[in-house]
């Protein structure tokens, strides 16, 4: 298994409080992503990382932040979360771009109520 | 709009036969395609990948199939077993690191 780490696992807060959710990875990996996990959509991708402090955005990003300034972490953050946030997160690395698997970890269940 | 589909939410295969799951894109500038398995609580895990320039990829009981012309791309498993039991994604992309996932589909290989 690739070395991917989330934490935490699990999480319950409340509407309007700020949440980081954390990747940590051992493979040295350049790429590293975010994807939420709802029903009826599969997993769509947040924001992705190419490198130390180079981020872009994904399919679905309003309402989240990311922040890598190690290669080895990659950080997602909901400023003020809404209960439309509530989902399964999903991080996933790869060596490079193109044509390339990922690899995801277990992910960290988020219920915002 | 959903560039990448799986019309089927579940399957059911006995034991020993052969499992088809399938999928199906409108973006013809796909050129890389995966397959996906997840167990409950985990995250997906890898299977299989196919590249747009071929139209076959095996790897042990399992087999990609794409087909350009359908925009289709299936997945075979041969023989099924009880522990390939888990949500299928399949996915793709266009030359880059953006995967494009299906909604999935679950199988359930039953004795």
């Amino acid at each position: 298994d690739a070395g991917i780490t989330q934490s935490p696992r699990h999480k319950v807060t409340e509407t309007g409080t700020p949440v980081t959710l954390r990747c940590h990875q051992t493979e040295n990996h350049r790429y590293m992503y975010w994807y939420r996990q709802d029903p009826g959509h599969g997993l769509r991708l947040i924001h992705y990382s190419y490198g130390v402090k180079d981020t872009d955005k994904g399919e679905v990003s309003d309402g989240y932040s990311v922040s890598r300034s190690k290669t080895e972490d990659f950080l997602l953050t909901l400023e003020s979360a809404t209960s439309s946030q509530t989902s399964v997160y999903f991080c996933a690395i790869s060596e490079s771009s193109a044509n390339q698997p990922q690899h995801f970890g277990d992910g960290t269940r988020l219920s915002i109520l | 709009d959903q560039q990448v589909k799986q019309n089927s939410p579940s399957l059911s295969v006995q034991e020993g036969r052969i499992s088809i799951l399938n999928c199906d894109y409108t973006n013809s500038m796909f050129d890389y395609f995966l397959w996906y398995k997840k167990y409950p609580a985990e995250g997906p895990t890898f299977l299989i990948s196919i590249s747009s320039i071929k139209d076959k990829n095996e790897d042990g009981r399992f087999t990609v199939f794409l087909n350009k012309s359908a925009k289709h791309l299936s997945l075979h498993i041969v023989p099924s077993q009880p522990g390939d039991s888990a949500v299928y994604f399949c996915a793709a992309s266009v030359n880059t690191d953006k995967l494009i996932f299906g909604t999935g589909t679950r199988l359930q290989v039953f004795p």
